[in-house]
């Protein structure tokens, strides 16, 4: 079964500094890899959304995205944060090749300080 | 915006008592999915449901129960509620794009149980 590890529960940054939220997890054959950003009392929306083995599918507000075969990960980062970059981060990897089920990681909190 | 829309969004409710939650979808997307989210767990699968009537087991499937009898209606129910089920509980469909698959999240309920 697939699991999911993000490195770190919390990282504060200050604003304009450059960011990298670490992902790393299991299985190595072709996943969908998604990263969604949550802000405070709301849902998940997508961020970015990465087929392993293929090229960038999908990415929103300025975020990238670093994969890695071995270990397996994908990173996520942003050259220059702002204050509105805010929130909890989360990882996900799909269980098969249609993205039928996703396992998540454990979350990240990004604080930005002026 | 996927189309998806979760009632109620916020319940406080009393040990023992039964609680439905609703997702409803306006697109026809086949997949359904319920997680709930935790501190320090990421999101967890419950249900999750391929078509109507076709329901299966997440990994925290126990004390729940789910019921999809129409495309656009996905109903997670807890039969007995316990205070361990206080949770934020997440709709989300899969979207089958030209880009590959996407899971789209709604917007959370917040469930108390006392």
């Amino acid at each position: 079964a697939q699991s999911v590890t993000q490195l770190d529960s919390q990282v504060p940054v200050f604003e304009e500094a450059p960011v990298e939220l670490r992902c790393n997890y299991s299985s190595s054959v072709s996943v969908y890899l998604f990263w969604y950003v949550q802000y405070p009392n709301q849902g998940l929306q997508l961020l970015l959304k990465y087929l392993s083995g293929s090229t960038l599918v999908e990415s929103i507000n300025g975020f990238e995205a670093e994969f890695n075969k071995s270990p397996p990960s994908i990173h996520l980062r942003k050259p220059s944060v702002h204050i509105s970059d805010t929130a909890e981060y989360f990882c996900a990897v799909s269980e098969g090749r249609g993205a039928q089920k996703l396992v998540f990681g454990q979350g990240t909190r990004l604080t930005i300080n002026p | 915006d996927a189309g998806i829309t979760q009632s109620p969004r916020h319940k406080v409710t009393e040990t023992g008592t039964p609680v439905t939650l609703r997702c409803h979808q306006t697109e026809n997307h086949r997949y359904m999915y319920w997680y709930r989210q935790d501190p320090g767990h990421g999101l967890r699968l419950i249900h999750y449901s391929y078509g109507v009537k076709d329901t299966d087991k997440g990994e925290v499937s126990d004390g729940y129960s789910v019921s999809r009898s129409k495309t656009e209606d996905f109903l997670l129910t807890l039969e007995s509620a316990t205070s361990s089920q206080t949770s934020v509980y997440f709709c989300a469909i899969r979207w089958q794009g030209i880009s590959g698959n996407t899971i789209y999240f709604g917007e959370g309920s917040w469930l108390t149980v006392v």
